[in-house]
C-alpha cells in the first residue's frame, strides 16, 4: 500500500531563516505531487504541483520554491523565511488528474 | 477556472441529528467531487467521493448526492456522533483531464453536541 511521509513534524523558524521541508511517497511511481499550506483555520491553499521529475508548477506567487529531485521526493524551500510564512504544510499525491488524492501528516511551521 | 462555494461556514447539531453541508461548482467540465474531513491538528482524510456517472453514493452513515444540471453536490451525515466534529472540505476535478488539479471550497466547521 502506498504511504506518505513528510518531515520534519514540527519546526520553529526565525524570520530571515532559511526552510526546507521533505516529502517522500512510498508504494507507487510517477504520482502527482502537491503543496498545499494551511493558515490557522482557514482553508487549503495550493502552492506547487509536480506532475514529474523536474516539473514544477506555482500556484502563487510568493518567497517559497519546490523541487522534485526524485520521482517520489518532493522539497519545498525557501531562502528567508518571513511571519506570513506560518502555517500547516501539508504534501499529497495522487496517481492521476481526478484521482483520489491523500494527504501526508504536515508540517507544522511557526516563523517568529 | 473552477471555483468552489461551501455552505455553512459553520454547522452545529444535536448528537444524533442529520447534518447537510452543500457546495456548488462553477466549470460543468468537472466530474469529479471528493470530500475531507479534517480533525483538529490532523491531516484533511478522504471520506467519500462521487464522479459525475452516479447521482449518489453512501457509505454507513455518510451520503453524498450530485446534480450536474444545478452544479451542486452535498455530503450528507445521518445519527450524527461526537467523533463527526471536524472541518469538512468539499472539492472538484476534472477526471483524467490534463489540468485537473482539485478546487477546494473554504470548509465548513461541524460541531456535534452530545
Amino acid at each position: 500500500s502506498q504511504t506518505i511521509h513528510q518531515w520534519p513534524a514540527t519546526l520553529v523558524q526565525p524570520v530571515g531563516s532559511p526552510l526546507s521541508l521533505e516529502c517522500t511517497v512510498e508504494g507507487t511511481s510517477n504520482p502527482n505531487l502537491y503543496w498545499y499550506r494551511q493558515a490557522a483555520g482557514r482553508g487549503l491553499q495550493l502552492l506547487f504541483y509536480s506532475v514529474g521529475i523536474g516539473q514544477i508548477s506555482s500556484e502563487v506567487p510568493q518567497n517559497l520554491s519546490a523541487s522534485r529531485p526524485q520521482d517520489r521526493q518532493f522539497i519545498l524551500s525557501s531562502k528567508k523565511l518571513l511571519l506570513s510564512d506560518s502555517g500547516f504544510y501539508l504534501c499529497a499525491w495522487n496517481t492521476g488528474s481526478g484521482y483520489e488524492q491523500y494527504f501526508g501528516p504536515g508540517t507544522r511551521l511557526t516563523v517568529t | 477556472g473552477e471555483n468552489v462555494e461551501q455552505h455553512p461556514s459553520t454547522l452545529s447539531v444535536q448528537e444524533g441529528d442529520s447534518a447537510v453541508i452543500k457546495c456548488t461548482y462553477s466549470d460543468s467540465a468537472s466530474n469529479y467531487f471528493p470530500w475531507y474531513k479534517q480533525e483538529l491538528g490532523k491531516r484533511p482524510q478522504l471520506i467519500i467521493d462521487i464522479r459525475s456517472n452516479v447521482g449518489e453514493k453512501k457509505d454507513q452513515r455518510i451520503a453524498v448526492t450530485l446534480n450536474k444540471t444545478a452544479k451542486h453536490f452535498s455530503l450528507h451525515i445521518t445519527e450524527t456522533q461526537p467523533e463527526d466534529s471536524a472541518v469538512y472540505f468539499c472539492a472538484a476535478s476534472i477526471w483524467g483531464g490534463s489540468q485537473g488539479n482539485l478546487i477546494f471550497g473554504k470548509g465548513t466547521k461541524l460541531s456535534v453536541k452530545p
